[in-house]
């Protein structure tokens, strides 16, 4: 069972606009807590995605954006493309563990 | 450009232990703590813990305190994990990634390429 809860799956044809969303407790994104975002693609490693909850590394597309608010977080990924077909996964720090904390991941399948 | 490259797969009984390497590349070592994610296999990531690799100080998930160990080397830029009282579900691919913003509110922006550890008898 993980501190963060994500769906276990998500899905969306091209073009479209998909949300996974990142639900959390008042000992890590409640107490504000950044969220951070890797995808993954099978047998390798994650990337990260997002940082500081909706800030984008250099090189990740536009088309990918975060957002916080009270105990959740969410990621949007909008003119969904086939290679944006991946695992996703929330990460945060809780105060309680005193170290990070990942959520379950989402797979995300393009139709 | 930064790489950590890990050491190779291992393959241990139950009951040994492992350690897994990591050599960083390409930055300042000591400029950034050092973590530990696992990842059993079909399952998520794992939090396992961090090494600043100045060395001095490490915490560990409650999980694994009293298992694991990590240490740096700063002669030649590389962190190890060692993971003792193998058991199967500790069958997994362990990860280093280096750690931005210290020791709260961290996340991970470079990572190993993986090393798979097979616990089996």
């Amino acid at each position: 069972q993980s501190v963060l809860t994500q769906p276990p799956s998500v899905s969306g044809a091209p073009g479209q606009r998909v949300t996974i969303s990142c639900t959390g407790s008042s000992s890590n994104i409640g107490a504000s807590y950044d969220v951070h975002w890797y995808q993954q693609f099978p047998g390798t490693a994650p990337k990260l995605l997002i940082y500081g909850s909706s800030n984008r590394p250099s090189g990740v597309p536009d088309r990918f954006s975060g957002s916080k608010s009270g105990t959740s977080a969410s990621l949007a990924i909008t003119g969904l493309q086939a290679e944006d077909e991946a695992d996703y996964y929330c990460q945060s720090y809780d105060s309680t563990l005193s170290g990070s904390v990942f959520g379950g991941g989402t797979k995300l399948t393009v139709l | 450009q930064v790489q950590l490259v890990q050491s190779g797969a291992e393959v241990k009984k139950p009951g040994a232990s492992v350690k897994v390497s990591c050599k960083a590349s390409g930055y300042t070592f000591t400029s950034y703590y050092m973590h530990w994610v696992r990842q059993a296999p079909g399952q998520g990531l794992e939090w396992m813990g961090i090494v600043n690799p100045s060395g001095g100080y490490s915490s560990y998930a409650q999980e694994f305190q009293g298992r694991v160990t990590m240490t740096s080397d700063t002669s030649t830029s590389t962190v190890y994990m060692e993971l003792s009282s193998l058991r199967s579900e500790d069958t997994a691919v362990y990860y280093c990634a280096s750690g931005v913003r210290g020791l709260i509110d961290y996340y991970f922006d470079y990572w190993g390429q993986g090393t798979l550890v097979t616990v089996s008898s």
